[in-house]
């Protein structure tokens, strides 16, 4: 049974401020995704990484890094929170071949983050 | 570039009525498509895929590509599916989903 953790549920934090958001699966996927899920625009990619050190930006990736130092864990960075980015985040992680059944993205519970 | 468009924001309907949700996309390949739930208070999951060609939980989806659809249906709904229903593309060779906005259904007693 494939488990995808995230490191919070809620998280407060200022205007400015460096947030980092943590994600790990253990199912030894190589895909892993962060997006931000908003009312009325659904989910959005932020970034996506393939491989360990490896990355690739998403629709919406200003205001945000990615680390992927190992291959079970997936960090989200935001250099310096603003209000527009209070939002859920949810990470997601699946296996690299395309192909039926194993291109199923299993989901984080998310992480409601409030910037003031 | 490829879309995802659920043109309804809100589903309402009563329990053992037939409920269905829309979906239409814009992509000029040959897409995989997906349907994702979310209950409340609980994760996003897959309930079911294309190319599967089930039913899960009583939900069917039948692509049509000359409309460009991928239209979800159940033809007598349960109060338990009330939850948010993502509707999501995958193009070929890509690993990527594109995510429609989301069409809540609640099912009333």
């Amino acid at each position: 049974d494939v488990k995808v953790t995230q490191s919070s549920r809620y998280l407060v934090k200022r205007t400015g401020e460096k947030v980092f958001l943590e994600c790990v699966q253990d199912m030894d996927h190589e895909n892993m995704f962060w997006y931000r899920q908003d009312p009325g625009l659904g989910l959005r990619l932020i970034y996506f990484s393939y491989d360990v050190k490896m990355k690739e930006k998403g629709d919406i990736p200003e205001g945000y890094s990615v680390s992927r130092e190992k291959k079970e864990r997936f960090s989200l960075i935001l250099e310096s929170a603003s209000t527009n980015q209070t939002s859920m985040y949810l990470c997601a992680s699946s296996l690299s071949q395309a192909g039926v059944g194993t291109d199923t993205q299993y989901f984080g519970p998310g992480t409601r983050l409030t910037v003031l | 570039a490829q879309r995802v468009t659920q043109p309804e924001k809100l589903l309402s309907v009563f329990k053992g009525a037939p409920v269905e949700l829309k979906c239409n996309y814009s992509y000029s390949g040959s897409p995989e498509l997906f349907w994702y739930v979310q209950y409340s208070r609980q994760r996003l999951q897959l309930l079911l895929r294309h190319i599967s060609r089930e039913s899960i939980k009583g939900f069917t989806a039948d692509l049509n590509k000359g409309e460009t659809s991928f239209h979800l249906k159940k033809p007598f709904a349960q109060e338990e599916d009330s939850a948010m229903y993502y509707c999501a593309l995958r193009r070929s060779n890509d690993y990527k989903l594109s995510f429609g906005a989301g069409t809540t259904v609640t099912v009333r007693a």
